[in-house]
């Protein structure tokens, strides 16, 4: 069966600070990956989307970037965070019909 | 562009009832999908079920079944036999197709559903 892992599951980083939030898949090959972000007390917004590796689509213009260097591992990645970062970080792996979460990461920038 | 409205922000139901969760929907798609997913206090995004926008049929998964109205363009979600563990946030979703053949989910807000004993 697939699983799907994410670390760290907490992270506090000071404002300026760089990121990187890794997200690995098992049990399948070749898979749809996704970064989504959930602000606090809202629905899921998707950041990027790959479905190959090094192939990334970028939802959303921001201070972030993603990177794929392997089938089934996903990075999430910023240079210098901004206190609109913070966040709980969803990674998600799709088939035909159905996309699974993660865990999740929960970012606090101060 | 995909919209979900969900206009219940906070649910609260009895244990052992049955209860329903709004979920309106905007696509000019003609193929999608609407799902459901379950986030409780932990986090995690626990995928509940799914319809195909072409699923003449309503999908039911155990105690969840989705209460498809594609004229109305409302997908509902029906849990059964409440139990103490529904309690969580429940998030509507539409699929929507992207470049490469990938899909990206259009999340809702959410509904609070609290199952009180």
């Amino acid at each position: 069966s697939q699983t799907i892992h994410q670390w760290p599951a907490t992270l506090v980083q000071p404002v300026g600070s760089p990121l990187s939030l890794e997200c690995t898949v098992e049990g399948t090959s070749n898979p749809n990956l996704y970064w989504y972000r959930q602000a606090a007390g809202r629905g899921l917004q998707l950041l990027f989307y790959s479905v190959g590796i090094g192939q990334i689509s970028s939802e959303v213009p921001q201070n972030l970037s993603a990177s794929r260097p392997q089938d089934r591992q996903f990075i999430l990645s910023s240079k210098k965070l901004l206190l609109s970062d913070s966040g709980f970080y969803l990674c998600a792996w799709g088939d035909t019909d159905t996309q699974y979460f993660g865990p999740g990461t929960r970012l606090t920038v101060l | 562009a995909q919209k979900i409205t969900q206009t219940q922000p906070g649910m609260f139901v009895q244990e052992k009832e049955a209860v329903t969760l709004d979920c309106t929907y905007d696509t000019s798609d003609q193929s999608y999908g609407l799902f459901w997913y379950k986030q409780p206090s932990s986090g995690e995004m626990i995928f509940l079920i799914y319809q195909g926008s072409y699923d003449e049929q309503n999908a039911t998964e155990g105690r969840y079944s989705l209460n498809f109205q594609k004229a109305r363009k409302s997908a509902n979600l029906v849990i059964s036999a409440s139990q103490l563990g529904d309690s969580a946030m429940y998030f509507c979703a539409i699929s929507h197709l992207v470049q490469g053949g990938s899909e990206k989910l259009v999340f809702g807000k959410g509904t609070k559903l609290t199952v009180n004993p």
